[in-house]
C-alpha cells in the first residue's frame, strides 16, 4: 500500500510556465485535497473534490485548476506560474468530508517559481 | 474556523511520556479535536481525533476535558522519531472539509 502519490518531488519553473502536479491515491477513498505551505506557515487548502466528478474551490484557488481524472487521481495546474506559487504543494485523501474523517497526505512537491 | 492555543514549543526526553496541551474555549458542541504532526521535511501525518470521550490508538491517547475547553496529546513513550510539530485542529461543521493549520508546538526529544 504506497497511500498518496505525488510526482514530481522538485520542480524549478520559470515565470510564466506552466506544470501539472500529480497525484494518485490507492485506499479507495472518494475524497482528495490540494494543499501549500509556505516557509514557517501552516497548510492552506487550495481546492478539493468531495467525491469523483466534483471539485470546489478552497482557501486559496487563484492561480490554480484542478482536475479529478478518476477516483484515484487528482492534478492541479499551474498555467502562468508566478514567483508568489513558490511552495510545497501536498495533496491529500480521505474516505469522506465530513469533520470525522482523517486526512491522509503524500510527501509533497517542491516547487520553486523563478 | 475555531480557534486553538498551543505552545510554541516543548522538550522532552526519550522514553519518556509527553503531554501536549490544546487549549480550545470557543469549541462548539458539534467540533471534532483532531492531532496531526509533521516531521520534517514530510506531509502531515494524522496521529489521532476525537469528539468527547478520550481516545487510545497505536501512536497516542487524547484526552479531552470534560467541559471540552482543552485536550492533551499524550505520547506515552516518546522516541526521537516523535520530534515534529504537532497540530490541535478543530473541525466544524462549515469547515468540515479543510484541516486549518496554526502554529502548532514544535517538540524536541533529547536522547
Amino acid at each position: 500500500n504506497a497511500g498518496v502519490t505525488q510526482t514530481p518531488k522538485f520542480q524549478v519553473l520559470k515565470t510564466g510556465q506552466s506544470m501539472t502536479l500529480q497525484c494518485a491515491q490507492d485506499m479507495n477513498h472518494n475524497s482528495m485535497y490540494w494543499y501549500r505551505q509556505d516557509p514557517g506557515m501552516g497548510l492552506r487548502l487550495i481546492y478539493y473534490s468531495a467525491s469523483e466528478g466534483t471539485t470546489d474551490k478552497g482557501e486559496v484557488p487563484n492561480g490554480y485548476n484542478v482536475s479529478r481524472l478518476n477516483k484515484r487521481e487528482f492534478s492541479l495546474r499551474l498555467e502562468s506560474a508566478a514567483p508568489s506559487q513558490t511552495s510545497v504543494y501536498f495533496c491529500a485523501s480521505s474516505e469522506g468530508t465530513g469533520r470525522g474523517y482523517e486526512q491522509y497526505f503524500g510527501p509533497g512537491t517542491r516547487l520553486t517559481v523563478t | 474556523d475555531a480557534k486553538t492555543t498551543q505552545p510554541n514549543s516543548m522538550e522532552s526526553n526519550e522514553e519518556e511520556p509527553v503531554h501536549l496541551p490544546c487549549n480550545h474555549s470557543t469549541i462548539s458542541g458539534t467540533d471534532y479535536i483532531h492531532w496531526y504532526r509533521q516531521l520534517p521535511s514530510q506531509g502531515p501525518e494524522y496521529v489521532i481525533h476525537g469528539l468527547t470521550s478520550n481516545v487510545n490508538n497505536r501512536m497516542a491517547s487524547l484526552a479531552i476535558a470534560e467541559d471540552r475547553k482543552s485536550s492533551t496529546l499524550i505520547l506515552h513513550r516518546a522516541t526521537l522519531r516523535d520530534a515534529a510539530v504537532y497540530y490541535c485542529i478543530l473541525r466544524d461543521i462549515q469547515g468540515a472539509q479543510k484541516l486549518v493549520f496554526g502554529q502548532g508546538t514544535r517538540l524536541t526529544i533529547n536522547p
